[in-house]
Formats: structure tokens, C-alpha cells, sequence
């Protein structure tokens, strides 16, 4: 079965810094994964995905992801965290299964970011 | 507006009833998904359906049924047999990517 990790329950950064949150993942055949993040008593929203192609994917509020086959990691970064980024982020898998498409979460990552 | 709408935001249950928690979506998906979150868990998922008159059990669908009778809705009923019902619950659709509404709450009283 597909599964991700995030080994970080929580991740804390100042405004301004790079941040990083973490997820690896084990897979049989190529990976779907995909970013997701949630606002406090909010559904999830939808960050980014990568399917094929390029390792670096670009999504959402500044938000971008990197792809690496070899460490089976697809790691969330930004540039430049703020404030408002402040929020739990899940990682996630597709997975086909009996030949359904379901998405397969993570536990989760709590990102502060600090002014 | 495009999007998966969920209602009530909040829900009590007393012990013993069933409560239904309702997901509309006007997208045009085909498949639709109900997950429990519980903090530290992720989202688990509780049944999906990838088309109308057809649903399937996912991870955790005991003391939990759904109905399907048309693509735009797919309520989820808590049973009484649920023993653990409190929760936050996420209804999603989709395709290549897949959508979340607000999610409800259910809280056991």
C-alpha cells in the first residue's frame, strides 16, 4: 500500500526565513503527491501536486515542492515564510488500490511562523 | 460560487441517535469521499463513490453509511453504532485533484 510520512509534528520559523516542511514517501510505481494545507476549523485547501515531470513544482501562495526519487522525498518549501502561513500542512498519496483512486494523508505538520 | 458545500458546521448527538452530516459539490465530479479527522491521526477514510447508485467502504466505515442517488450529493449517516463519533469530518471530490469542503464537527453529548 502507498504511504507518506511527515516526521515533524511541528516546524517553527521566523517571518522572513525559508521554511521547510518534510514528507517521504513509499510507493509501488510512479507517485501522485500531492500538498495540502489547514486554517484552524477550515477544510483543506489544495496546494500543489506532482505527477511527472519537472522535480521542482510550483502551487499555491508561493508555496513549492521538490521532488526526489532517489530519497523518496517531496519536501514543501517557500522562500520567504510569513505570519499567515502559520497553519497544519498534509502530505499526501494517491493511491489505486482496487483500482479506485483514494488520497492516503500523512499525520500532519504544524508550521509557526514567529514575527 | 464552484465548490463542496458542508452542513451544519457543528452537530450534537446524543447517545444513541443517528445524525446525518450532508456534502453538496457543483463541480461536476463523479467521485466524491467522506474522511474523519482526529489530531495526530491525518484524515482516515470512511467510504467514497465514484458514481452515482455506487459506494464503497474505505479505511474506517464501521458504524457509518452513506447514499448516493445523485451526483451532486453524498450525505454521510453516523450510527449509533459509532462508538467514538466526535470528530471533524471532510467531505471531498475530484478527479486528478481532489477537493475538500469545511468540514463539520460532531460532538458526542
Amino acid at each position: 500500500a502507498q504511504s507518506v510520512a511527515q516526521p515533524e509534528d511541528q516546524v517553527n520559523v521566523a517571518e522572513g526565513n525559508p521554511l521547510t516542511v518534510k514528507c517521504t514517501y513509499s510507493v509501488s510505481g510512479n507517485p501522485y503527491l500531492f500538498w495540502y494545507v489547514q486554517y484552524p476549523n477550515r477544510g483543506l485547501q489544495f496546494l500543489l501536486k506532482y505527477i511527472t515531470g519537472d522535480n521542482l513544482v510550483k502551487g499555491s501562495y508561493g508555496f513549492e515542492a521538490e521532488f526526489n526519487k532517489s530519497q523518496t522525498s517531496f519536501h514543501l518549501k517557500k522562500p520567504s515564510a510569513l505570519v499567515s502561513d502559520s497553519a497544519l500542512y498534509f502530505c499526501a498519496v494517491r493511491d489505486w488500490g482496487t483500482g479506485f483512486q483514494k488520497l492516503v494523508f500523512g499525520t500532519g505538520t504544524r508550521l509557526l511562523v514567529s514575527p | 460560487d464552484g465548490g463542496i458545500t458542508q452542513s451544519p458546521k457543528y452537530l450534537f448527538r446524543k447517545e444513541g441517535q443517528n445524525v446525518t452530516l450532508s456534502c453538496e459539490q457543483n463541480l461536476n465530479h463523479d467521485a466524491m469521499y467522506w474522511y474523519r479527522q482526529d489530531p495526530g491521526q491525518g484524515l482516515r477514510l470512511i467510504y467514497y463513490s465514484q458514481i452515482v447508485n455506487d459506494f464503497q467502504k474505505g479505511d474506517i466505515a464501521e458504524g457509518y453509511s452513506v447514499s448516493r442517488e445523485k451526483k451532486e450529493s453524498f450525505p454521510l449517516t453516523v450510527t449509533s453504532a459509532q462508538k467514538n463519533p466526535t470528530a471533524f469530518y471532510l467531505c471531498a471530490s475530484g478527479g486528478n485533484t481532489i477537493y475538500f469542503g469545511e468540514g463539520s464537527w460532531l460532538t458526542v453529548v
